[in-house]
């Protein structure tokens, strides 16, 4: 079992319309919770951190986490165009390394 | 500087060459990650640093590579002896003092991007 899973998609949705993106980790000692966006062919850049259960909004985006299902999820509303991207999971473990742990990243298509 | 630095952007190698990445972090910053992405792949811890405790070289795929931090600030990834499944976009991350949570936000550079003939 891998310790951060995504699916790989795409995930296909119109524009305007609420992008769901998830993502599972297996080490139950996890502590923080990032989304990173990458462009193709660019680095990746900090959408969101989240280190409590619950939600947490920022403009169109909201992270949810919940500890006890081992899960957080990126909600984008109103997508655009310009989100399509991939969307990478990364969580900090609990082991004391302080190095974050990467899903392999959904792949996001907004079609105009 | 302003971000994180990487050099050269781009590298070919003949099998069986050494080469070696260059990363400058962003000023003040005290940890400094390397990272591996293959085509379509997610990103692979290879090594972090932190201040000047003992790296953590744990995810290091092999003893052919090796990384050093000079000074607290510049960083060098060798690759000894390249082998085709090298091949692979380096990216260099770095981050500030840890938050509470024990976790750093990462800014990554641009990468380098390695390809082994």
């Amino acid at each position: 079992q891998k310790e951060v899973e995504q699916n790989s998609g795409p995930l296909s949705v119109p524009e305007g319309a609420i992008a769901s993106l998830n993502c599972t980790y297996s080490d139950r000692g996890s502590q923080s919770f990032f989304w990173y966006r990458q462009y193709s062919g660019k680095s990746p850049e900090l959408i969101m951190s989240i280190y409590s259960n619950g939600d947490k909004e920022d403009g169109r985006f909201t992270a949810q986490l919940n500890k006890a299902s081992q899960y957080v999820s990126l909600l984008i509303r109103d997508s655009q165009p310009s989100d399509s991207a991939t969307y990478l999971c990364a969580v900090s473990s609990g082991t004391g390394r302080r190095a974050l742990t990467f899903g392999s990243g959904t792949r996001l298509q907004v079609q105009p | 500087g302003a971000g994180v630095s990487q050099s050269p952007s781009n590298k070919v190698t003949e099998k069986g060459k050494d080469v070696e990445l260059r990363c400058d972090p962003i000023s003040g910053h005290t940890a400094l990650y390397w990272y591996r992405q293959s085509l379509g792949q997610g990103l692979e811890f290879l090594i972090y640093f932190q201040g000047n405790s003992a790296p953590d070289k744990s995810g290091l795929p092999s003893d052919r590579f090796s990384a050093e931090r000079t000074g607290g600030s510049v960083s060098t990834l060798t690759i000894q002896r390249t082998q085709q499944e090298d091949s692979a976009v380096y990216l260099c991350a770095s981050s500030g003092q840890p938050e509470l949570s024990g976790a750093n936000v990462l800014t990554f550079g641009a990468g380098s991007r390695l390809t082994v003939l």
